[in-house]
């Protein structure tokens, strides 16, 4: 088992809609969740950044973390055609220990239609 | 803040030769920065953990004699790959993590696109 599965979509919704992406996650010591944005051959950049459980919102988007069921989601809300690329969700454990290290789910491709 | 940068933004090699990426975060220091690999569709592999003024460490089945790390300051790791093949062609992204302790964020390069031929 994967340490984090992220379904990789792809997928296509119209303008507006309100989109949701989630991630499972098998390894209860990941503190820190992460979402990044990557746009076609391009560096991944942080959308949000998520400590320990709860939500967290930035403008249109709303971050989620359920420890407890390990799953993560990000709500896009009033999706725009910009919108469009892969996102990436990422997890890690408290750098001080063996885990230090991101661990990222495959990546779901979205494309919002106008 | 937080900026990461990587040169090449590209390149095209011939089969057999060796190329260097550097990765400089622009306007923080980081003792600890990150190699990966992405093939299309496909998420962010990490090959290995460069680390200021120690040996890189190295995923499992990353061959370290290829792709040889050198973390020299605390701005720059240079990833060189040497006697290039296709198979080596890829996405490489360097990220890199703020020594400050602030935060546990990482921040990206843009990538450097590497295409063997």
């Amino acid at each position: 088992q994967k340490e984090v599965e992220q379904d990789p979509g792809p997928l296509s919704v119209p303008e507006g809609a309100i989109v949701s992406l989630n991630c499972t996650y098998s390894n209860s010591a990941f503190q820190y969740f992460m979402w990044y944005r990557q746009y076609s051959r391009k560096g991944p950049e942080l959308l949000m950044y998520t400590y320990s459980s709860g939500n967290k919102e930035d403008g249109r988007f709303t971050a989620q973390v359920d420890k407890s069921s390990k799953y993560i989601s990000l709500f896009i809300r009033d999706s725009q055609p910009s919108d469009s690329a892969t996102y990436l969700c990422a997890m890690s454990a408290p750098r001080g220990s063996t885990l230090g290290r991101l661990y990222f789910g495959r990546g779901t491709q979205l494309t919002v239609w106008p | 803040g937080a900026v990461v940068s990587q040169h090449p933004s590209w390149v095209i090699c011939k089969s057999g030769t060796s190329v260097k990426i550097e990765c400089r975060s622009l306007d923080f220091q980081a003792t600890t920065m990150f190699w990966y690999r992405q093939f299309p569709k496909q998420s962010l592999m990490l090959m290995a953990t460069s680390n200021e003024g120690s040996k890189a460490t190295y995923e499992q089945g990353v061959e370290k004699d290829k792709f040889l790390i050198n973390h020299a300051s605390l701005t720059l790791s240079t990833l060189t790959v040497t006697s290039a093949h296709p198979e080596d062609s890829s996405f490489y992204i360097c990220s890199a993590r703020d020594a400050s302790g602030r935060s546990d964020e990482q921040f990206f390069g843009p990538g450097t696109r590497l295409t063997v031929l």
